[in-house]
């Protein structure tokens, strides 16, 4: 079974430049979740979706960040414009969760991004 | 909100060694609890989990207890490896969410 993708693994870019980040589930699991981990902190959850829909947003910096999961399957993270304090790994996950039942999550590699 | 506390790293350790990392946490219903393992070069990987209070979390000799009286779950580990050498972040995912709240994770370092 394939595990989560995400492209790309490393991006530098400059503060005020745009940046996008892309990831695709394991087949068939509902929920997806985007977390940033800035370097020496734990993951902290930046968006839920439940196939296409938004279920949590709420640590969505909503100035600068958007999310979108078309179809409820691939889904896109976008800065824009970059901060420095937007350097971290930007990981991508996703559980099964059929019905009321959850599931384990599943991460990606993540994106290093650099915000120069 | 909901929080975990890790004890901060690196910890270093030698080969054969007894291995405890602490971990509290903060929550407002009844969490279940986990222990993520992330190895150089690697994602996050589910290591064990415990989802009530008395539940004993295991996987590859490490183990975890649910102690709700002490809102903790400690990693242990009788005999560590040079392979356990990673970064060990407990986790939590309170009563009707479906996201995790992580700790700031612990750096084990195992010596030949």
């Amino acid at each position: 079974e394939a595990g989560v993708a995400q492209s790309p693994r490393y991006k530098i870019i400059e503060k005020r430049q745009s940046v996008a980040f892309w990831c695709n589930p394991i087949s068939g699991h509902a929920t997806l979740y985007w977390y940033q981990q800035i370097l020496g902190q734990g993951p902290k959850l930046l968006i839920q979706f439940q196939n296409n829909g938004v279920v949590d947003d709420s640590q969505l910096p909503k100035d600068r960040f958007s999310a979108e999961r078309l179809k409820g399957v691939d889904s896109t993270l976008k800065i824009q414009p970059a901060k420095l304090e937007d350097s971290a790994v930007y990981l991508c996950a996703s559980s099964l969760d059929l019905g009321a039942r959850t599931y384990e999550q599943y991460f990606g590699p993540g994106t290093r991004l650099t915000v120069t | 909100g909901d929080s975990v506390t890790q004890m901060e790293g690196p910890v270093t350790l030698s080969e054969e060694a007894f291995l405890t990392i602490n971990c509290t946490y903060t929550a407002t219903g009844y969490p279940s609890l986990f222990w993520y393992v992330q190895y150089p070069g690697e994602g996050l990987q589910l290591l064990l989990k415990a989802t009530k209070a008395d539940d004993k979390g295991s996987n590859k000799g490490f183990e975890a207890t649910y102690r709700k009286e002490t809102t903790s779950f400690h990693l242990e580990k009788g005999s560590v490896q040079v392979s356990d050498s990673a970064v060990y972040f407990c986790a939590l995912r309170d009563t009707g969410r479906r996201a995790l709240t992580f700790g700031s994770g612990t750096r084990l370092q195992v010596q030949p």
